[in-house]
This record gives C-alpha cells, sequence and structure tokens, in this order.
C-alpha cells in the first residue's frame, strides 16, 4: 500500500524562525511530487512541483527537495511570516501515474 | 483564465436524496481528478477521467458513486441515497496532460470545493 507521511502534525513557531516540513513515502516509484498549501476552508494552492529527474525546487523563500532513494522530500521555509500559516500537504504521484497520493499534513501557525 | 470551479460550494442533502457536483476544469485541462476530504482526514483520490473516459476509479466507492466527463460540460460526480458517512468535502483538481508524463511540468489546480452535509 501506498503510504505519504508527514512529520511533524503540527507546528508552531513565532514570526521569522526558519522551518523544515518533512514527507516521507513507502514507494520509491514517481513522476513527479508537489507541495500544496491549504487555508480553513478552501481548496489547494499549489507551491512547487518537482519532477522525477530534480532534485529541488525553489520559490521565494520556500525550497522543496527530492530524495527518491532514501523515500524523502522536505519543504524548507525561510523567515516564516503570519500569513505562513496554513496546513502543507505533501504528494506523489502512484505507481500508475494517474493520481496523487496525499499525507495528512502539517499544519503550521507562526505567531507575531 | 479562471481556475478549476466547483459547484455548489455548500450542498445540503437528507439521507437517501442524491446528491450531484459539478466540476468545470480550467481551459485547455483535459484531466480531471475528483477527492475526498473526511475530518481529520487527508485527502483520498476517488476518479481519474479524461474527456469522455474513466481512467482510474480505484478510489471509488463501488456502490452510489459515479462519476463522468461528457465531451461537452463540466464533470459530474454522482452520489445516490447519500448516508451521513458520505459527509465531507469533494475536491476537484485539473491538469493539462497526464500526471504520468515526462514532461509534465504543470500543477495539478484545486478547485476550493464542495461541502456535502447529509442530515
Amino acid at each position: 500500500k501506498q503510504e505519504v507521511t508527514q512529520i511533524p502534525a503540527a507546528l508552531s513557531v513565532p514570526e521569522g524562525e526558519n522551518l523544515v516540513l518533512n514527507c516521507s513515502f513507502t514507494d520509491s516509484a514517481i513522476y513527479n511530487l508537489q507541495w500544496f498549501r491549504q487555508d480553513p476552508g478552501k481548496g489547494l494552492t499549489s507551491l512547487l512541483l518537482i519532477q522525477s529527474s530534480q532534485r529541488e525546487q525553489t520559490s521565494g523563500r520556500l525550497n522543496a527537495s527530492l530524495d527518491k532513494s532514501s523515500g524523502r522530500s522536505t519543504l524548507y521555509i525561510a523567515a516564516s511570516q503570519p500569513g505562513d500559516s496554513a496546513t502543507y500537504l505533501c504528494a506523489k504521484t502512484n505507481q500508475a501515474g494517474t493520481a496523487l497520493i496525499f499525507g495528512k499534513g502539517t499544519t503550521l501557525s507562526v505567531s507575531s | 483564465n479562471a481556475g478549476v470551479m466547483q459547484n455548489p460550494r455548500h450542498l445540503v442533502r437528507r439521507r437517501g436524496q442524491e446528491a450531484r457536483l459539478r466540476c468545470s476544469p480550467m481551459k485547455g485541462h483535459s484531466h480531471v481528478y475528483w477527492y475526498r476530504q473526511l475530518p481529520e482526514e487527508g485527502l483520498k483520490f476517488m476518479v481519474y477521467l479524461q474527456k469522455e473516459n474513466i481512467i482510474d476509479e480505484s478510489g471509488m466507492p463501488k456502490e452510489r458513486f459515479s462519476a463522468e466527463f461528457p465531451k461537452e460540460g463540466p464533470s459530474i460526480l454522482r452520489i445516490q441515497q447519500v448516508v451521513r458517512g458520505d459527509s465531507a468535502a469533494y475536491f476537484c483538481a485539473s491538469s493539462p496532460q497526464p500526471l504520468e508524463s515526462r514532461s509534465y511540468n504543470s500543477p495539478l489546480h484545486f478547485g476550493n470545493g464542495t461541502r456535502l452535509t447529509v442530515t
């Protein structure tokens, strides 16, 4: 069974801290891995997509890495802000490449 | 370019009624995915459709649930004879190419979801 695990489940930090969110998966077969953000009561907003042949992607204060051999991805957020408070979801393609399989997310709270 | 549009945003049904959820993908996107999100649980894949075809329905319950994506018009997720356990947020996503494509470089675009409440 394919599983995506995200640790920690919740995280509270003061504004300005750099932080790392972790994602691990049991099946190394992967076409791409994506990180999303979900605000309460809203849909998902795409943050970063890492193709299978890539090791990392960067967008502004966000950096995501992918290590297929160890089955891990990390999302690094630099200089966190209260507006970063949300649930962050990691998702990888399933074996058939027909869907994204999601972790349960890390709920981040950044206090000012 | 409008994003993925889902309607209604909120839907209330009594037990035994039918629920019809609609999803219009982004312009130029012919691949649609439906997900269900239960409280305290993650997003669970239900079904993947291309125009007029169901590609993967491995996540869809065998009974009462069906999905379609006709040549013209939105994709529809239909739940017949709803039960309280069907109460959840249902999300639709779209992409311009298959996820398995080696040239895939466009993130999956999600709608804001339909929140179904069964009373």
